[in-house]
C-alpha cells in the first residue's frame, strides 16, 4: 500500500537549517508530484512546496520562497526539504503528501515530522 | 496568489443534520478545489477533488459542488465519525496552491 513517512525534524535555533526526508513505498515515485505542507500547533494548513514528478518544476509558498528548497532522488525513492534561515514562525508539523498525477491535489499523506524553532 | 476564504471557522450541529460549508476563491479558479477531512492528532484525508468528485471509499454521504469562486462541500446527514475538522484547497496552478483555514465541526 502507498506509504510515505517523514523524517529528518527536530529543535533548532533561529537562523539555522534543518533537512526534512520522505521515504515513499508502494507506488512509482518517478511518476509523481510531491508537496510538502505544515501545520502550526493549532493552527490551519499551508502548503509549503510541489516538485513536479520529474523535477523539472518546482514551487513554493510565499513565506518559505528562498529559504527552503525541495528536491527528490527517485533512485532511493526520497523527497527532500532542506530548510535555511529558520525563524520561530516556521515551527509545525511538516508533513509529506502524494500528488494525484502531477494535478495538484494531494491523495496520500504522511503523519509528520515535528520541526521547532527555539533558542 | 490566490486566497481561499472559508466558512464558518466553527460549526455546531448534531447527529442526522445537514451540514454546508463554504469556500470562496479570490478569483475563478474553474473547478480545481479539493476538500479533506482532519481528526485530532491525525493526517488529513482526501474527502473530494475537482470541486465534485468523491475520492474512492469515502461515504456517499459527502458532497461538493460548484465552479468559478464559489464552492461548497455538504454532508448529507452527519454521523459520529464526521466531528472533524474539514479544509478546502485551490490546485488552479503549479505556481502555488492554498488551503482555506478550516472549519470545525463540533456536536451540538
Amino acid at each position: 500500500q502507498v506509504q510515505v513517512v517523514e523524517s529528518g525534524g527536530g529543535v533548532v535555533q533561529p537562523g539555522g537549517s534543518l533537512r526534512l526526508s520522505c521515504a515513499a513505498s508502494g507506488f512509482t515515485f518517478s511518476d509523481y508530484g510531491m508537496h510538502w505542507v505544515r501545520q502550526a500547533p493549532g493552527k490551519g494548513l499551508e502548503w509549503v512546496s510541489f516538485i513536479r514528478y520529474d523535477g523539472s518544476y518546482k514551487s513554493y509558498g510565499d513565506s518559505v520562497k528562498g529559504r527552503f528548497t525541495i528536491s527528490r532522488d527517485d533512485s532511493k525513492n526520497t523527497l527532500s526539504l532542506h530548510m535555511n534561515s529558520l525563524r520561530a514562525e516556521d515551527t509545525a508539523l511538516y508533513y509529506c503528501a502524494k500528488d494525484r498525477d502531477d494535478i495538484g491535489f494531494l491523495d496520500y499523506w504522511g503523519q509528520g515530522t515535528l520541526v521547532t524553532v527555539s533558542s | 496568489d490566490i486566497q481561499m476564504t472559508q466558512s464558518p471557522s466553527t460549526l455546531s450541529a448534531s447527529v442526522g443534520d445537514r451540514v454546508t460549508i463554504t469556500c470562496r476563491a479570490s478569483q475563478s479558479i474553474s473547478s480545481w478545489v479539493a476538500w479533506y477531512q482532519q481528526k485530532p492528532g491525525k493526517a488529513p484525508k482526501l474527502l473530494i477533488y475537482k470541486a465534485s468528485s468523491l475520492e474512492s471509499g469515502v461515504p456517499s454521504r459527502f458532497s461538493g459542488s460548484g465552479s468559478g469562486t464559489e464552492f461548497t462541500l455538504t454532508i448529507s446527514s452527519l454521523q459520529p465519525d464526521d466531528f472533524a475538522t474539514y479544509y478546502c484547497q485551490q490546485y488552479n496552478s503549479f505556481s502555488g496552491y492554498t488551503f482555506g483555514q478550516g472549519t470545525k465541526l463540533e456536536i451540538k
